[in-house]
């Protein structure tokens, strides 16, 4: 079992261009949070997905962010028309159930810096 | 306010020494976690709480539901612990409750 895995591990793009982070979780798991960690920041939820469903985007921007668990492949957060105050950390975690009572697994993170 | 707030935020100490990370939280959670995160690498998750005591290895992780208090302790400590400790909740209502919500982390050094 590879666990959590995020691709790109560092993605560099001009502003106004399109980022794409993809992350695949355990086998076994259908359950997929994406978190935020901006500079010398603390981490932030941004939206939890189940296959094929969004099931809380509370914490997504409501522009430019999108997030997809399509049935087959790994999860994609994509940003459109980046700005430097998107450069960050971004960590998917993945989990076999829902709520908190079960133990989430994070990815190596993708850092993402827009020049 | 955060409604997670960890203390210290920074911590320097002796190869061997004790450690106490705390965590205290404002409000309701179903189950609160201890993450531990690298310079630049990924997040690895220590603990996860509900009440109780934890163990494993030279880590040990308490909680008190009523006091909404968590402390984080290393035993023996040695310079490859030295990373972020991060304190996490999942709230028991709210924007985002089926996400964590987390401390803003301890840096802890831990010199040779």
């Amino acid at each position: 079992n590879a666990g959590v895995m995020q691709n790109p591990r560092h993605l560099v793009r001009r502003r106004g261009q399109e980022a794409r982070l993809r992350c695949s979780p355990m086998k076994g798991h259908s359950h997929v949070y994406w978190y935020r960690q901006l500079p010398e920041e603390g981490l932030k939820f941004m939206v939890y997905l189940q296959k094929e469903n969004i099931i809380d985007e509370s914490g997504m921007p409501k522009e430019r962010f999108s997030a997809e668990f399509p049935k087959e492949g790994p999860s994609i957060l994509r940003i459109q028309q980046v700005v430097r105050g998107d450069s960050a950390a971004y960590f998917c975690a993945s989990s076999l159930m829902r709520g908190g009572n079960t133990e989430a697994f994070f990815g190596q993170g993708t850092r993402l810096t827009v020049v | 306010k955060n409604e997670v707030e960890q203390s210290p935020q920074n911590l320097t100490a002796q190869e061997g020494e004790f450690i106490t990370i705390n965590c205290s939280y404002s409000v309701g959670i179903s189950a609160l976690h201890w993450l531990q995160q690298h310079p630049g690498g990924g997040i690895v998750s220590l603990f996860m709480l509900s009440s109780g005591k934890k163990k494993h290895g030279r880590l040990i992780a308490t909680i008190n539901i009523q006091e909404k208090h968590s402390s984080l302790h290393i035993t023996a400590s040695h310079p490859r612990d030295s990373a972020v400790y991060i304190c996490a909740v999942i709230l028991r209502s709210g924007g985002g409750a089926d996400g964590l919500t987390f401390g803003k982390g301890t840096h802890l050094i831990i010199q040779p």
